[in-house]
């Protein structure tokens, strides 16, 4: 089952232009990690941030984490043509045993215009 | 250093049959978790396998097995094929078991039930 919703659903917008978005998630957490797909290939990690953080950047990718408000948000800074891609977070959440189990959410279709 | 390899990378067989899928984690990751992407159902975890044991098991049927060498190297097996069992199975491998470690994915294999 998803562990929750991603907002929007799709996003299309000019290059250069930045994009957000947004992730909520139903459980406690130990982490939460943001993917790219391009075209139904294999998931690319962008970035984790640990339920004790608020805040991580990497590159051009800023994604902060409310843990209060069980969500999320991923923000592409200056965005490509080549950020064309779906994004999903995904959660990896407290469970007995502390095996990995990562609960992904529906994805966010981002389209970078030329 | 070698990502997540997986093989074959596209495979079409027809229902009732079975099909093995093989998945070589990144030189050292010891757990191997398996998932599968469908339009409709998005990313679901079938399973994780560390040190040669399933550790845990997502919600689906025992047709879908799989198991861990000593190397890590990891196989899932499906058998009597459904249509529905057409997806994009996707393997991820992490160093530890333990949290706050990213998991990073192989390219997929495309499974095709006919």
């Amino acid at each position: 089952s998803q562990q929750g919703e991603e907002d929007p659903q799709a996003l299309s917008i000019q290059e250069g232009e930045n994009a957000t978005m947004n992730c909520s998630y139903k459980t406690s957490i130990n982490n939460l990690q943001w993917y790219r797909q391009n075209s139904g290939r294999g998931l690319v990690h962008l970035i984790l941030i640990r339920s004790n953080e608020r805040e991580k950047h990497s590159g051009r990718l800023r994604v902060t984490l409310d843990t209060s408000k069980k969500s999320s948000s991923l923000l592409i800074t200056a965005s490509r043509a080549a950020d064309t891609a779906s994004y999903f977070c995904a959660t990896d959440a407290l469970a007995s045993g502390s095996a990995r189990q990562l609960t992904f959410g529906s994805g966010t279709q981002l389209t970078v215009l030329p | 250093k070698a990502g997540v390899t997986q093989t074959p990378r596209y495979l079409i067989k027809t229902r009732g049959q079975q099909v093995t899928l093989s998945c070589s984690p990144i030189s050292g990751h010891r757990s191997v978790s398996w998932y599968q992407q469908t339009p409709g159902q998005g990313l679901q975890f079938l399973f994780e396998y560390f040190s040669e044991t399933q550790r845990n098991k997502g919600n689906f049927p025992g047709r879908f097995s799989g198991r861990q060498f000593s190397n890590s190297r990891s196989e899932m097996n499906v058998s009597t094929l459904e249509l529905g069992d057409s997806a994009l199975y996707l393997c991820a491998s992490s160093l530890y078991r333990n949290m706050n470690t990213e998991a990073f994915f192989g390219q997929g294999t495309r499974l095709t039930v006919v």
